[in-house]
């Protein structure tokens, strides 16, 4: 079965800062990987996918992610945070698995951003 | 070219009553899938559906809950006699196809509050 964690709970990090959120997966075949973004009361948004080829994806709002298949990884990053970027972030594994194509999430990091 | 509605966005239901939640799909996509997030964690899959058709049914409780997708009209997913532990945040997702790695575009979420 596919499997998200996601070890980091909170993080708090400083406006202009550098970030890295962590994600591991478990997933017995080529995964699809997904980072989404949910801002207080709001649904979810993407911030970037991974599906093959280049390991180190481009999303929205200035973020990338590598995929690291030795390490079974998926982090976030982005060079300098904005207070805006405070939020809850959730990776995600995606594939066709014989009944669709459902997500499984991590339990998600809560991200403050220090002014 | 709106996104994904549901409504209503905010529920509150007495234990022993009925809650129907409806989410109507990006237009041109005919696969819904449902998440349910409980306070402090990640989005569970609960269903995937498309037209007339439930497809994978894996994530949904046993008892009191059901969906459907019908030809006409949106989705809706059904609690019946709710308690307390139904309380959570709702949320549908759609895609166009189903194909690997298909993003899935988000709705904002029904927040049901049992009392």
């Amino acid at each position: 079965a596919q499997s998200v964690t996601q070890p980091d709970i909170h993080i708090t990090v400083s406006e202009g800062a550098s970030l890295e959120l962590r994600c591991n997966y478990s997933y017995g075949a080529t995964p699809y990987l997904f980072w989404y973004v949910q801002s207080p009361g709001q649904g979810l948004q993407l911030l970037l996918k991974y599906f093959s080829g280049d390991t180190l994806v481009q999303g929205i709002k200035g973020f990338e992610a590598e995929f690291k298949r030795s390490q079974s990884s998926f982090n976030l990053r982005k060079p300098s945070v904005h207070w805006s970027d405070a939020a809850e972030y959730f990776c995600a594994v995606g594939g066709l698995t014989g009944g669709g194509n459902k997500l499984t999430f991590g339990t998600g990091t809560q991200l403050k951003v220090e002014l | 070219n709106a996104g994904v509605m549901q409504n209503p966005r905010h529920l509150v239901r007495r234990r022993g009553q009925e809650a129907r939640l409806r989410c109507s799909p990006m237009k041109g996509h005919s696969h819904v899938y449902w998440y349910r997030q409980l306070p402090e964690e990640g989005l569970k899959f609960m269903v995937y559906l498309q037209k007339e058709n439930i497809i994978d049914e894996s994530g949904m409780p046993k008892e009191r809950f059901s969906a459907e997708f019908p030809k006409e009209g949106p989705s809706i997913l059904r609690i019946q006699q709710v308690v307390r532990g139904d309380s959570a945040a709702y949320f549908c997702a759609s895609s166009p196809i189903q194909a690997n790695g298909d993003e899935q575009y988000f709705g904002p979420g029904t927040r049901l509050t049992v009392t």
